[in-house]
């Protein structure tokens, strides 16, 4: 039951430039989603969030859009420095549950 | 404090034996979480604790599992006759409600288990 795929297990980006990182859903019902880094042997780290009545959240050099017609959620980071290199997590909710549910990840590498 | 703590952080143990982790969260956080994740994949969600009621626990929890937050608190993980597909990391992550049933968790570093 794949209801939320991260179909980039990685990408490589050079420092400066944008890096966009993608996740796709299939349950129209979620109505919350969230963004995680994780970095080696810790635990993962919120970034971002966005709920369903928006299409777009800013915080400094992350940005988060959600094309629900397309059940589509991106992460952009401008512009990418090297403590960016992670593995990033999408994780959205349903109504009605406490239950997130992560995609696979995609490993982010910034070359410097 | 500085965050979510577990304990222990890594334990190798023999397949058949018990097993139990810690989880002791944010302090004013009464929301907590425990989550598997296997090489490769992303956290599973195994349980969710609101103060100290096991409000919703996934289908995928066999009965080996059992968690438990007596006091709203601290909780423990316990996995009984463990098996070799047990091997994973053990996530647990706690939070406030921020209203219209939103949260932002904040993950511990986790439990990595070994079964031999």
């Amino acid at each position: 039951d794949q209801q939320v795929k991260q179909n980039s297990p990685s990408l490589s980006v050079q420092e400066g430039r944008i890096s966009i990182l993608n996740c796709d859903y299939t349950n129209s019902m979620f109505d919350y989603f969230l963004w995680y880094k994780k970095y080696p042997a810790e635990g993962p780290t919120f970034l971002i969030s966005i709920s369903s009545i928006k299409d777009k959240n800013e915080d400094g050099r992350f940005t988060v859009f959600l094309n629900k017609s397309a059940k589509h959620l991106s992460l952009h980071i401008v512009p990418s420095q090297p403590g960016d290199s992670a593995v990033y997590f999408c994780a959205p909710k349903k109504p009605g549950t406490y239950k997130y549910i992560f995609g696979t990840g995609t490993r982010l590498k910034v070359l410097a | 404090d500085t965050g979510v703590s577990q304990d222990p952080r890594h334990k190798i143990t023999k397949r058949g034996q018990n097993v139990t982790f810690r989880c002791d969260p944010i302090s004013e956080h009464n929301r907590l979480y425990w989550y598997r994740q296997t090489l490769g994949q992303g956290p599973e969600f195994l349980t969710y604790f609101q103060n100290e009621a096991q409000l919703e626990k996934s289908r995928l929890l066999s009965d080996r599992f059992s968690a438990e937050r007596p006091k709203g608190s601290f909780s423990t993980l316990e996995i009984q006759r463990t098996e070799q597909g047990d091997s994973a990391m053990y996530l647990c992550a706690s939070s406030v409600e921020q209203g219209a049933g939103t949260d932002t968790q904040y993950f511990g570093p986790g439990t990595r288990l070994t079964v031999l």
